[in-house]
């Protein structure tokens, strides 16, 4: 089955450390994309990529980083510059420029 | 730039009562609009989306959701709700051929669907 695959669903570790969310996708899209939820907050756009190799700030970027050099991959890295990263991070990708994204499933990242 | 405001963070209903959750946007452009649902620890679904043509669009689980222009408005609406229906919706917006920063989403209502 076509789809985008989160892995870890969950995934803990010490404040300080650096941690990198898989996001893989077999739907053949161009486009892909890191939210950030958080009770009441909504879905916050951290990085988007409309092609390998490139790739655009979000809204929340500082103290996350992104690779693309695979058109299936896209993984992010929290790093020990943000300031609060425990939250539910969500990845999804779109076949074309303003067309539905589709979700995977998410990591919830707990920092202790 | 697009916003969006999903105007009740929580709306409790009681099961096979009608429900309305309400989504108006801003934009200077023609925008596409979409409603997800979102069931807890998971990813986001499509729950149904106006692109063009007809202005009411219509799900598989009996909700549907009108685009009225003049109001800014895509309100979703199901006429019985189930247990089943309780979870996170997000109402998005998006800019045809263009933003490729993607959907732009509310901050999401949460329906509570009580027995």
């Amino acid at each position: 089955d076509g789809g985008i695959t989160q892995s870890p669903k969950y995934l803990f570790r010490k404040e300080g450390q650096n941690v990198t969310l898989s996001c893989e996708q077999n739907l053949n899209h161009d486009a892909m994309y890191w939210y950030r939820q958080d009770p009441g907050q909504g879905l916050r756009l951290i990085y988007y990529s409309q092609i390998v190799n490139d790739f655009q700030k979000g809204d929340i970027a500082e103290g996350y980083s992104v690779s693309r050099e695979k058109k299936e991959s896209f993984p992010l890295t929290v790093t020990s510059a943000q300031k609060n990263p425990t939250a539910f991070y969500l990845c999804a990708s779109s076949i074309g420029t303003g067309l539905e994204a589709f979700f995977g499933q998410g990591t919830r990242l707990t920092v202790v | 730039a697009q916003s969006v405001t999903q105007l009740d963070s929580q709306v409790p209903v009681f099961e096979e009562a009608p429900v309305e959750l309400r989504c108006n946007y801003s934009s200077s452009v023609s925008v596409y609009l979409f409603w997800y649902v979102q069931y807890p620890n998971q990813g986001l679904q499509l729950l149904l989306k106006y692109l063009s043509g007809s202005t009411l669009v219509e799900s598989i689980n009996g909700f549907e959701a009108e685009f009225n222009k003049s109001q800014t408005s895509f309100h979703l609406r199901k006429p019985s709700v189930h247990i089943s229906d309780t979870a996170e919706y997000f109402c998005a917006v998006s800019v045809p051929r263009g933003g490729a920063d993607g959907l732009t989403f509310g901050k999401g209502t949460h329906l509570i669907i009580q027995p």
